[in-house]
């Protein structure tokens, strides 16, 4: 029944691993997104694909890399994992010309 | 380019109390505003919203918020709030589009609601 469902809810890794989140949305929605919150709540966009296309692409490191293998599904693939990289990801999905977005449960990311 | 400006980083409040969360906005064309609520350790839930009509907006949980077009704000109130209530609370924009192209949801900082017995 989820709407966005993201896994893991979880994750705990060392430095300099590389590690795999994955999301999918069952509402039809033709625009994904992964949004970061830090430890001081800021949510902050990273990706977003519209049926599989990158069309956001903000300031974040090469060491992060979307892949959309179809409309439904978005991964986030983090190379080389930094302190810094310790974060809540959300992943999001909306139709195209916006008025409503609807979010994942997030996947706390920490980094050791 | 557009930008979210929440007035407050905490505000807190007595149970069965008014409260009211502000939230200005700044851009150049039309937006869409939303309010989402983060509960303790969970994702976000969106509240309400406003696309167009009515410039009064109400949500779930008892929320309602207003557009004020020459204010820029869009201002997050409730009548009389529970304990339930308290979480993180996120005012977003996106552009209005409806002409076409790509959007993106800007947030502001968060309002920490704690509601106090």
């Amino acid at each position: 029944d989820t709407a966005v469902s993201q896994t893991p809810k979880y994750l705990v890794t060392q430095m300099g691993n590389d590690k795999s989140i994955k999301c999918e949305q069952n509402l039809g929605h033709d625009t994904m997104y992964w949004y970061k919150q830090d430890s001081k709540k800021f949510l902050k966009i990273m990706f977003s694909y519209n049926n599989k296309e990158l069309i956001i692409n903000e300031t974040v490191p090469n060491r992060f890399s979307p892949k959309s293998p179809d409309k439904a599904h978005l991964n986030l693939h983090i190379n080389s994992l930094e302190l810094g990289d310790s974060a809540v990801y959300f992943c999001a999905s909306s139709q195209i010309l916006g008025g409503g977005y609807t979010f994942g449960s997030g996947t706390r990311l920490t980094v050791v | 380019a557009q930008s979210v400006t929440q007035l407050d980083s905490q505000v807190p409040v007595f149970e069965e109390a008014p409260v009211e969360l502000r939230c200005n906005y700044s851009s150049s064309v039309s937006v869409y505003l939303f309010w989402y609520v983060q509960y303790p350790n969970q994702g976000l839930q969106l509240l309400l919203k406003y696309l167009s009509g009515s410039t009064l907006v109400k949500g779930i949980n008892g929320f309602e918020a207003e557009f004020n077009k020459s204010q820029t704000s869009f201002h997050l109130r409730k009548p009389s709030v529970h304990i339930s209530d308290t979480a993180e609370y996120f005012c977003a924009v996106t552009l209005d589009l409806s002409g076409g192209g790509y959007n993106k949801l800007i947030f502001g900082a968060g309002t920490r609601l704690a509601v106090h017995p």
